[in-house]
C-alpha cells in the first residue's frame, strides 16, 4: 500500500529566506506526486504535481519541488518565503488503478516577518 | 464562479440524527470524492465516484451513503450520527485519471453534540 511521510509537524522560516518542506513516499510502481496547501477554514488548493519527465517541477505562487527517485522524496521548495505562505502543506501520492490519493499528515509552515 | 461548492458550511446536530451534505461542481469534471479531515488535520478518502459510478469505498461505516444523481453532484447522507463523526468533510472533483489534480470545496464542519 502507498504511504507518505512528512517528518516535520512545523517549519519556521524568516521572510525572504528559502524554505523547504520535506516529503518522502513509499509505493509499488511509479508514483504520481502532488503538493497541496490549506489556508484556515478553506479547502486544499493544488500547488504542483510530478507525473513523469523533468525531476524539477514548478508550480503556483513560486513553489517548486524536486522528485528524487533514489531517495523516494519530493520536497517542496521556494527561494524566498513570504508571510502569506504561512499555511498547512500536504504532500500526496497516487499510483495507477482504482487507488486513492493518499495524503501525508501535513506540515505547518510559519513565515515570520 | 465557485468551482466546488458544499452546503451547509456548518452543521451542528444531536447524536442519533440523520443529516445530508450536498456538493456540486461546475468544472465539467467526471470524478468526485468525499474526504474526512479529523481534528489533527489528517485527511482520508471516504468515497470516489466516476461518471456516477462508485469506484472507491474506503472502509467507511455503512451509516455513510453517498449518492451521485449526475456527474456534477455528489451528496453524502449520514444516518445515526455518532460523536466520532465530528470532523470537517471535504468534497473534491477532478478529470478522470490518477494523475489529475483534485479541486476541493471549502468543507462542511460537522459537530455532534
Amino acid at each position: 500500500a502507498q504511504s507518505v511521510a512528512q517528518p516535520e509537524d512545523q517549519v519556521n522560516v524568516a521572510e525572504g529566506n528559502p524554505l523547504t518542506v520535506k516529503c518522502t513516499y513509499s509505493v509499488s510502481g511509479n508514483p504520481y506526486l502532488f503538493w497541496y496547501v490549506q489556508y484556515p477554514n478553506r479547502g486544499l488548493q493544488f500547488l504542483l504535481k510530478y507525473i513523469t519527465g523533468d525531476n524539477l517541477v514548478k508550480g503556483s505562487y513560486g513553489f517548486e519541488a524536486e522528485f528524487n527517485k533514489s531517495q523516494t522524496s519530493f520536497h517542496l521548495k521556494k527561494p524566498s518565503a513570504l508571510v502569506s505562505d504561512s499555511a498547512l502543506y500536504f504532500c500526496a501520492v497516487r499510483v495507477l488503478g482504482n487507488t486513492p490519493l493518499v495524503f501525508g499528515k501535513g506540515t505547518r509552515l510559519s513565515v515570520i516577518a | 464562479d465557485t468551482a466546488v461548492s458544499q452546503t451547509p458550511k456548518y452543521l451542528v446536530t444531536q447524536m442519533g440524527n440523520d443529516k445530508s451534505i450536498k456538493c456540486e461542481q461546475n468544472l465539467g469534471h467526471d470524478t468526485m470524492y468525499w474526504y474526512k479531515q479529523d481534528s489533527k488535520k489528517f485527511l482520508k478518502i471516504m468515497f470516489s465516484y466516476n461518471n456516477k459510478e462508485l469506484i472507491i469505498n474506503e472502509t467507511v461505516p455503512n451509516r455513510f451513503s453517498p449518492k451521485s444523481p449526475d456527474k456534477a453532484h455528489l451528496n453524502l447522507h449520514i444516518n445515526s450520527l455518532e460523536l466520532g463523526d465530528s470532523a470537517v468533510y471535504f468534497c473534491a472533483s477532478s478529470l478522470q485519471g490518477n494523475n489529475q489534480p483534485q479541486h476541493f470545496g471549502d468543507g462542511t464542519r460537522l459537530s455532534i453534540l
